[in-house]
């Protein structure tokens, strides 16, 4: 079972932010916070990730809670391309969780 | 040139066959990985291989064999294809020193799809 929790879906206009909530309450304080994401027909794509602080790049930022227990991915301006199912994992040290959930299938209006 | 690349892109093959995918990448990880995505589009990880060492073998039938001849391939055998194995298979493979973990990014390839009938 997946230890993350996750909308099952989320719309957003084109070029207005979007903000993908990850629940994960049972995280280890060794587990990583990966999101990924999957276009249709295509393999996952590495979005972003962190442990502790808030992580930037150049495909989004990853917004994490204090206590660990959530998460947030931001995308700053949604494209119609950002049409995707983004999903929240926890790596741990022991490569022994890696169950992607169903994910969140995020819709851009044109 | 694709990172991680993925043959053939489907197959379709009858019940009690075998059948192999072949996966190569061109990132020089040291780690490789096979994923299913079943019909519910959950994925999950079946083997990883870090320098020609098994080190991840979740619960899938032993019908099912990785086989890495170098470290930058990782092939897939199946042995005695049930209806149930159709699914959409994915290899990635990481830069990873550790044991395995998905702490570093991983690059995916872009699936093959097992149809058995």
């Amino acid at each position: 079972d997946a230890k993350t929790t996750q909308p099952n879906s989320m719309e957003s206009n084109e070029e207005e932010p979007v903000h993908l909530p990850c629940n994960h309450s049972t995280i280890s304080g060794t587990d990583y916070i990966h999101w990924y994401r999957q276009l249709p027909s295509q393999g996952p794509e590495y979005v972003i990730h962190g442990l502790t602080s808030n992580v930037n790049n150049r495909m989004a930022s990853l917004a994490i809670a204090e206590d660990r227990k959530s998460s947030t991915l931001i995308l700053h301006r949604a494209t119609l391309r950002d049409a995707a199912v983004y999903y929240c994992i926890l790596g741990d040290n022991y490569g022994q969780n890696f169950v992607f959930g169903p994910g969140t299938r995020l819709s851009v209006l044109p | 040139d694709t990172a991680v690349s993925q043959t053939p892109k489907y197959l379709v093959t009858q019940m009690g066959n075998d059948k192999s995918i072949k996966c190569e990448q061109n990132l020089g990880h040291d780690t490789m990985y096979w994923y299913k995505q079943d019909s519910k589009k959950f994925l999950k990880i079946m083997f990883s291989y870090n320098n020609k060492e098994l080190i991840i073998n979740e619960t899938v039938p032993n019908r099912f064999s990785p086989k890495s001849p170098d470290k930058a391939h990782l092939n897939l055998h199946i042995n005695s294809l049930e209806l149930g194995d159709s699914a959409v298979y994915f290899c990635a493979s990481s830069q990873d020193k550790t044991t395995g973990s998905l702490n570093t990014e991983a690059f995916f390839g872009q699936g093959t799809r097992l149809t058995v009938v």
